[in-house]
């Protein structure tokens, strides 16, 4: 089994951008896909996220996905940021023993 | 509208049983998983395990395995998580989410969430 490890938490002012890494412990980044999800304080989940890179329909262009193999890490890119992106986001993929993995999640605090 | 409808908040003792539900509709149930997530008191999401209601293909996480149930009833598009004896550390909120594949794109509707609170 792998572990994704991102970081606790970050903060940036609003219109800047911030970036969030999920880093893949053992095993490719890129053998298996990667999505992001959104949770707002009090609410369940909602992707912003799938597939490394694909961003579901209503979900702003400001989001963006990435994968890096030489770091073995997926990221969540935010620009233009907005207070309402204050919330947790998890890195979420898949391990070949048919397990799904999350990452510990990352307070993104816009101030 | 695609929508996960899950149960309502439980209240339980320790050594209780419990089974919570997940309500499909608006799309085929028979065709997507069905995963389920836990998130402990100001804690992260942890995934538990996930059920194929089309043949009732189901798989846990080890950390859950043993310890939960998770079923389907197809006929009435519901998915369910259950408890044989509660502990006070199965204190959370659960939530119940869609996948279209087992590895595709993760989960794209969630429900809104279950509280469970055990308590002597």
């Amino acid at each position: 089994n792998f572990m994704l490890t991102q970081p606790h938490s970050v903060s940036e002012s609003p219109g800047k951008t911030v970036t969030i890494s999920c880093t893949r412990s053992s095993g490719s980044i890129a053998s298996n896909y990667v999505q992001w999800y959104q949770q707002r304080p009090g609410s369940a989940p909602t992707t912003v996220i799938y597939e490394d890179n694909q961003r579901p329909s209503g979900v702003p262009d400001r989001f963006s996905g990435s994968i890096d193999s030489s770091s073995n890490s997926a990221s969540l890119t935010i620009s233009g940021l907005k207070t309402e992106d204050e919330a947790d986001y998890y890195c979420q993929s898949y391990d070949s023993s048919n397990l799904w993995v999350f990452g510990g999640g990352t307070k993104l605090t816009v101030l | 509208e695609v929508q996960l409808v899950q149960s309502g908040a439980e209240v339980k003792k320790p050594g209780e049983s419990l089974k919570i539900s997940c309500k499909g509709s608006g799309y085929s149930f028979t065709s997507y998983w069905i995963g389920w997530v836990r998130q402990m008191p100001g804690k992260g999401l942890e995934w538990m395990g996930i059920i194929y209601p089309g043949d009732s293909d189901t798989r846990y996480s080890p950390s859950f395995q043993g310890q939960v149930t998770i079923s389907a009833d197809k006929s009435i598009s519901t998915a369910y998580l259950q408890w044989s004896s509660l502990k006070a550390s199965d204190t959370a909120m659960y939530y119940c989410a869609r996948a279209d594949s087992f590895y595709g794109s993760g989960m794209d509707v969630w429900g809104k969430g279950t509280t469970v609170t055990v308590s002597s």
